[in-house]
């Protein structure tokens, strides 16, 4: 079956620091991966994506991810966290037999502490 | 910007009753998109609507919803009875040609539902 894991419900960071939102997957065939922001009280924004190319794939904010075929990861990070990246994060991957559908991680909530 | 709007952003209904929740995609997009995220729980796909039909559509998706396409700039999610569990926030989304195969939707930013 495919899906995605996001193994922290919570993280913390200090403001100015490296961040890091795990994601892991499982899919049949090559994923197509992204990362959503969820601001409180906010629709879904997304933020990157993986399809193909280089494995380091640079987003919106600031933010990167780096896929990792041989670990079925699609880690989130940013080099120095700020407070307004407090939010809610998600990983999804499309579904390999869908055209259309994703499939969503639980979500992350991140934390960054001034 | 252009943006995907949703209303009503927050709508409470009795169990049993009918729910129309609109949305207006973002203008020369041709993929739209319902999905559902119940509170403390992850993003559902509900399903997926191109051409003026259903593309796609998960198991929550049943007999008791529906998705419309009215008018040419409104896309409708309506439940014929609600019941309980279908309280949860509704997203709509929608995306472009050039974006349909690799996944980037752009969403409104909800509308609540609590049925009780």
């Amino acid at each position: 079956a495919q899906s995605v894991a996001q193994p922290e419900d919570q993280v913390n960071v200090a403001e100015g620091n490296p961040l890091t939102v795990k994601c892991t997957y499982s899919v049949s065939g090559n994923p197509y991966l992204f990362w959503y922001v969820q601001y409180p009280n906010r629709g879904l924004q997304f933020l990157l994506k993986y399809i193909t190319g280089d494995n380091l794939v640079k987003g919106s904010y600031g933010f990167e991810a780096e896929f990792n075929k041989s670990q079925t990861s699609f880690h989130l990070k940013k080099p120095s966290a700020l407070v307004s990246d407090s939010a809610l994060y998600f990983c999804a991957v499309r579904a390999a037999d869908s055209n259309y559908q994703l499939i969503w991680g639980a979500g992350t909530k991140l934390i960054i502490k001034p | 910007e252009p943006e995907v709007t949703q209303t009503p952003s927050h709508q409470v209904t009795q169990m049993g009753q009918e729910v129309i929740l609109r949305c207006v995609p973002i203008s020369n997009h041709l993929y739209f998109y319902w999905y559902r995220q119940i509170l403390g729980q992850k993003v559902e796909f509900l399903v997926s609507f191109y051409n003026n039909e259903i593309s796609e559509k998960s198991e929550i998706f049943d007999d008791q919803f529906s998705v419309e396409r009215p008018d040419g700039s409104n896309f409708t999610l309506k439940i014929r009875s609600t019941k309980l569990e279908d309280s949860a926030m509704y997203f709509c989304a929608s995306s472009g040609r050039g974006s349909r195969n690799t996944g980037e939707l752009f969403f409104g930013e909800g509308s609540r539902l609590t049925v009780l």
